[in-house]
């Protein structure tokens, strides 16, 4: 079993550029969230899906962000227009839809806009 | 929201000593979920332990134990027989029952000495 992969690792992209991540979860995981770390600081909560159902976003993702999961596997968060405030790690993280409350991270996508 | 606080920024371990890292929480719920995760230099969060709050007994998960004190509001990770490979920034975290987003401290960085 694998764990829950992002790619890419590194995105270096100029301000207004958009950028696309996507997250790949562990197969059996119905639950993939979205956060974002900046540095020294502990990850935020960006939003999460329940199979392809987006359920809960944060009043950090401005409209220029969105999210989606079409099949209830993968999932893409986009940055339209970026800003330099937007360089940080952006995380991805899955769980069981029962019982198992614990959420496994992939190993983040680094953002940096120049 | 949840407010978690870790208030210790960074500990320094002997190896081989245990160490004692901080969290304390605060909520008005009573159904939640404690856990801690784990952050090393390359940035991929590891899960390390679980704790719900109608747990009557403190977790434990081989070397990691979850000092669970609820009136307090306290949640303390314990490292027994500290290795070299355990320096890493490590993170306390909340979610209620049925919301499932984590909510993160600011971390404290643990470097064990040789």
């Amino acid at each position: 079993d694998t764990g829950v992969s992002q790619d890419p690792r590194h995105k270096i992209t100029k301000r207004g550029q958009n950028v696309t991540f996507r997250c790949d979860p562990i197969s059996e995981h119905n639950r993939l969230y979205w956060y974002r770390q900046t540095l020294g600081q502990g990850p935020e909560f960006l939003t999460y899906f329940q199979n392809e159902a987006q359920l809960e976003k944060s009043r950090l993702l401005s409209d220029r962000f969105s999210a989606e999961r079409p099949k209830g596997s993968f999932s893409t968060l986009e940055i339209q227009r970026t800003e330099q405030g937007d360089s940080a790690m952006y995380l991805c993280a899955s769980s069981l839809g029962t019982g198992g409350y614990e959420q496994y991270f992939g190993p983040g996508t680094r953002l940096t806009v120049t | 929201a949840q407010k978690i606080t870790q208030t210790q920024p960074g500990m320094f371990v002997q190896e081989k000593e245990a160490v004692t890292l901080d969290c304390t929480y605060d909520t008005s719920d009573q159904s939640y979920g404690l856990f801690w995760y784990k952050q090393p230099s390359s940035g991929e969060m590891i899960f390390l332990i679980y704790q719900g709050s109608y747990d009557e007994q403190n977790a434990t998960e081989g070397r990691y134990s979850l000092n669970f004190q609820k009136a307090r509001k306290s949640a303390n990770l314990v490292i027994s027989a500290s290795q070299l490979g355990d320096s890493a920034m490590y993170f306390c975290a909340m979610s209620y029952i049925n919301d499932y987003k984590l909510s993160f401290g600011a971390g404290t960085t643990v470097t064990v000495r040789a």
